[in-house]
């Protein structure tokens, strides 16, 4: 899987939205854009994952450059709750079942502070 | 209600001693997995099974020896504990259809602390 590179650390008010970059320029072309986060204490969370096109859902949007290199996680209004660490991973579209583990950098220690 | 259940929380036991740590997804998944978070903060897999076939081992020593009794259970059993094996191991599930689009879905964690 690709490598993925993200700032250690990023602080956000409360209320404001909240873009955490990613670069991923090593990328191949079958290869998706995972993000997940972990809150203090508890197990990695999925957020929202996308190949091409930019992906909103409930709690996020993706970003993905036209030349997929990087991308960036979009929280619209961050909350005290969305202090966490971000993971962003990169993983191969096609696998065969039981292979598609993740493989998890340092991510970004995001700070939402009132 | 819980997705991803793992039993104990919290594990404190001397060096050498053997201990077992449980898991249960009441998801339909037919993978699991089991991921280790060392004091660094770093995650990685060590295990996993899909369709109670153990199909990636990375690297783990022999003394961890993961058991799925049935598909919704992976334990994870560990033989002649030493300080290293203190973490936060995570348990997984996803249902995995040859795509790597499903998403996993986390336990809460066992702490697990050698003496």
């Amino acid at each position: 899987d690709a490598k993925t590179t993200q700032p250690p650390s990023m602080d956000c008010a409360e209320g404001r939205a909240a873009n955490l970059p990613c670069n991923h320029s090593t990328i191949s072309g079958n290869e998706y854009v995972y993000w997940y986060r972990q809150i203090h204490s508890q197990g990695p969370q999925y957020i929202i994952h996308g190949l091409k096109n930019n992906e909103t859902n409930e709690m996020a949007s993706l970003i993905i450059t036209e030349d997929r290199k990087s991308s960036t996680l979009i929280l619209p209004h961050a909350t005290l709750r969305d202090t966490a660490v971000y993971y962003c991973i990169v993983r191969v579209a096609q696998v065969n079942s039981g292979y598609s583990t993740l493989t998890f950098g340092k991510g970004t220690m995001l700070l939402v502070s009132p | 209600d819980t997705a991803v259940s793992q039993t104990p929380k919290y594990l404190v036991t001397q060096m050498g001693n053997d201990k077992s740590i449980k898991c249960e997804q009441n998801l339909g998944h037919d993978t699991m997995y089991w991921y280790k978070q060392d004091s660094k903060k770093f995650l990685k897999i060590m295990f996993s099974y899909n369709n109670k076939e153990l199909i990636i081992n990375e690297t783990v020593p022999n003394r961890f020896s993961p058991k799925s009794p049935d598909k919704a259970h992976l334990n994870l059993h560990i033989n002649s504990l030493e300080l290293g094996d203190s973490a936060v191991y995570f348990c997984a599930s996803s249902q995995d259809q040859g795509l790597a689009s499903n998403e996993q879905f986390f336990g809460p964690g066992t702490r697990l602390t050698v003496l």
